[in-house]
């Protein structure tokens, strides 16, 4: 079990790019979490899928982010037109069953907007 | 409002000592409680959780965390900490089954030798 899988682990993007993060959740989970962690704000969560369908997204700047999983294996968090302010540490995380207690996180992709 | 709390940003201990972190919460009807620890450069790592029952539940590497409905804590506890237990400790809220993950600030414990 190699835990869950993000990519790559550290993007470098200029003010006004394009930026897309991976996450490969673990294998037979049904939810999958994105969250933003930055030293002021802390862990802001973002969006959630289960089994595949959008459930909560209230966390999401809706400008210019969106999220998408396409297959159970992988999900995307897409940055459009990014900003300073967008520079964060994005962690994807996944679970089994409903409780949603017992979270399982990945390493993070650092995203540094210049 | 919503809300998780710990009060202590940082926490400097010795080896040995006891610690206690504290977490508070504001959420109504039932809800998961639930503590994660973050060493440094790493993802978040489960660490303990309760929903009912005993409001003692164990954790993890020695850690235990008690639930109190009249205080509204979750406060996480070791006898004896060891110096790799230095990391972020989150407290999190989930209300009610299928819900989203609320975190608090996190509590950053240093362990001296």
């Amino acid at each position: 079990n190699a835990g869950v899988i993000q990519t790559p682990r550290h993007k470098v993007t200029g003010k006004g790019q394009e930026a897309t993060l991976w996450c490969e959740p673990i294998s037979g989970h049904s939810a999958v979490f994105w969250y933003r962690q930055t030293i002021v704000q802390g862990l802001e969560f973002l969006t959630y899928f289960r089994n595949q369908a959008p459930i909560d997204d209230s966390g999401m700047p809706k400008e210019r982010f969106s999220a998408q999983m396409p297959n159970q294996s992988h999900s995307t968090l897409k940055i459009q037109s990014t900003q300073p302010q967008d520079s964060a540490v994005y962690l994807c995380a996944s679970s089994i069953g409903q409780s949603n207690t017992e979270v399982f996180f990945g390493k993070g992709t650092r995203l540094t907007v210049v | 409002t919503q809300t998780v709390s710990q009060s202590d940003a940082h926490v400097t201990v010795f080896e040995g000592d006891s610690v206690e972190l504290r977490c508070n919460y504001s959420y109504g009807g039932s809800i998961y409680l639930s503590w994660y620890i973050q060493h440094h450069g790493r993802g978040l790592q489960f660490l303990l959780k309760y929903y009912s029952g005993n409001p003692v539940v164990q954790g993890v590497n020695g850690f235990e965390a008690e639930f109190s409905k009249s205080d509204s804590s979750f406060h996480l506890r070791k006898a004896s900490v060891h110096w790799s237990d230095s990391a972020v400790y989150f407290c999190a809220v989930s209300q009610g089954t299928g819900s989203k993950l609320s975190f608090g600030k996190g509590a950053k414990l240093t362990v001296s030798p």
